[in-house]
């Protein structure tokens, strides 16, 4: 009764370094998002997928790619990550209705 | 454009006294609606969510939420606070083909004893 997962949970890393963040879910959801939290923005969304190997950008997708060859796996990675990308990212899927489940979120410090 | 806002970024009460926060959205379809809570260092956990039918929807925790499409609001409620609920509070809306959410900004509750 996993759900949805996120690792590492927390991460630190340097400016410039390439950082891949997780999402796994168990309940085989069609749909799969990528948000940030910051303050003062509430949640933003990065990228979204509806399956399979269809992705698309959301709000905020610059400096980010996203890969769906699997429909549990949604990673996101930060190919060169920068300060301004430190954040809290969240991991969340949705069945077929507009529901959607939220992992417990990756803290990201780029120095 | 789509939208929702949350007027009140901070929200003080005290336990045992009732709670109202407000959310007004933007939305050119008919809107699903959600509330999310979101506790310290958690992810968000879905409260209540309105599709269809009755205006009035029933959440867990005690918590409920009115639509009024008149004024394109969908306000959380809850009669009697306790020091458990002191967490942040967001507001989405959706609808479109694409189950993408448009959230608020939130609204951060505390409880004071």
């Amino acid at each position: 009764d996993a759900g949805i997962t996120q690792s590492p949970r927390y991460k630190i890393t340097e400016t410039g370094r390439q950082v891949t963040l997780m999402c796994h879910q168990t309940w085989s959801h069609s749909y799969m998002f990528w948000y940030r939290q910051d303050l003062g923005h509430g949640l933003r969304l990065i990228y979204y997928s509806a399956a399979a190997d269809i992705t698309d950008k959301g709000e905020v997708p610059d400096g980010y790619v996203v890969s769906r060859s699997k429909t549990e796996n949604f990673p996101l990675t930060l190919e060169s990550a920068t300060r301004s990308q430190t954040s809290v990212y969240f991991c969340a899927s949705s069945g077929n209705q507009e529901t959607q489940y939220f992992g417990p979120g990756t803290r990201l410090l780029v120095l | 454009a789509q939208s929702v806002t949350q007027p009140d970024i901070h929200i003080t009460v005290s336990e045992g006294a009732s709670l109202e926060l407000r959310c007004n959205y933007s939305y050119g379809a008919t809107p699903y609606l959600f509330w999310y809570v979101q506790s310290p260092g958690q992810g968000l956990q879905l409260l209540l969510k309105y599709f269809s039918g009755d205006t009035l929807v029933q959440g867990i925790k005690g918590f409920e939420a009115e639509f009024k499409r008149s004024q394109s609001s969908f306000n959380l409620r809850k009669p009697s606070v306790h020091w458990s609920d002191a967490a942040e509070y967001f507001c989405a809306v959706g609808g479109d083909s694409s189950y993408k959410l448009i959230f608020g900004s939130g609204t951060r509750l505390l409880v004071r004893p």
